[in-house]
């Protein structure tokens, strides 16, 4: 067991570029969710999929983000035309379905936007 | 809405306990935790409670939690230096099936020799 592997774990982009994070789960977690933590501050939730369906979608997820998870496993998080608010850790979690209060955390990503 | 609270920090001796508070509001949570973050770092699962126990312990790690007040304490025993880090509480709260967590802003605990 790897634990939840999160890619890349920096990253500097220029206002108004795309950028793209990946997660990988634990395998056989079927739970998948996204927070972002900005600084001095706990994390917050994103959204959530269970399997490949997002079943919940936080009202910090502007149109500007959007989250897959085309096969059930890895997830991707893109956003576009990045803003210097978007600069924050964005943490990747998850959890087996019968367990779905134990959720296991990546190291997160780190956006700079500049 | 949720809402979590905690202090911002702590500072303790070596050797000592530490105790850290959080209280929320949402008393329909379901599971209340403890995670650990240390500097540049994600967070770890320390341990959790189910909100119809009173008490849990885990080694070195005692969870209290007074439902009717609606506060959570973790107590640390024998206080390390490696236990230096920030300490988030959190709850959950099953509504529909995400099981999302709610963060406090975390308490910066420090340990001094």
């Amino acid at each position: 067991d790897t634990g939840v592997s999160q890619d890349p774990r920096h990253k500097i982009t220029k206002r108004g570029q795309n950028v793209t994070f990946r997660c990988d789960p634990i395998s056989e977690h079927n739970r998948l969710y996204w927070y972002r933590q900005t600084l001095g501050q706990g994390p917050e939730f994103l959204t959530y999929f269970q399997n490949e369906a997002q079943l919940e979608k936080s009202r910090l997820l502007s149109d500007r983000f959007s989250a897959e998870r085309p096969k059930g496993s890895f997830s991707t998080l893109e956003i576009q035309r990045t803003e210097q608010g978007d600069s924050a850790m964005y943490l990747c979690a998850s959890s087996q379905g019968g367990l779905a209060y134990e959720q296991y955390f990546g190291p997160g990503t780190r956006l700079t936007v500049t | 809405g949720e809402d979590v609270e905690q202090s911002l920090f702590l500072s303790v001796r070596e050797g000592d306990s530490s105790v850290i508070n959080c209280t929320y509001t949402d008393s329909s949570s379901t599971y209340l935790y403890w995670y650990k973050q240390e500097p540049g770092a994600g967070l770890q699962l320390l341990t959790y409670i189910f909100s119809n126990m009173d008490m849990k312990q885990d080694q070195r790690l005692t969870v209290l939690l007074n439902k009717k007040d609606k506060h959570l304490s973790l107590r640390i025993a024998d206080t390390q230096t490696g236990d230096s880090a920030i300490y988030f509480c959190a709850e959950s709260s099953n509504t529909g099936t995400a099981s999302k967590l709610t963060f406090g802003t975390g308490t910066r605990l420090q340990v001094t020799l």
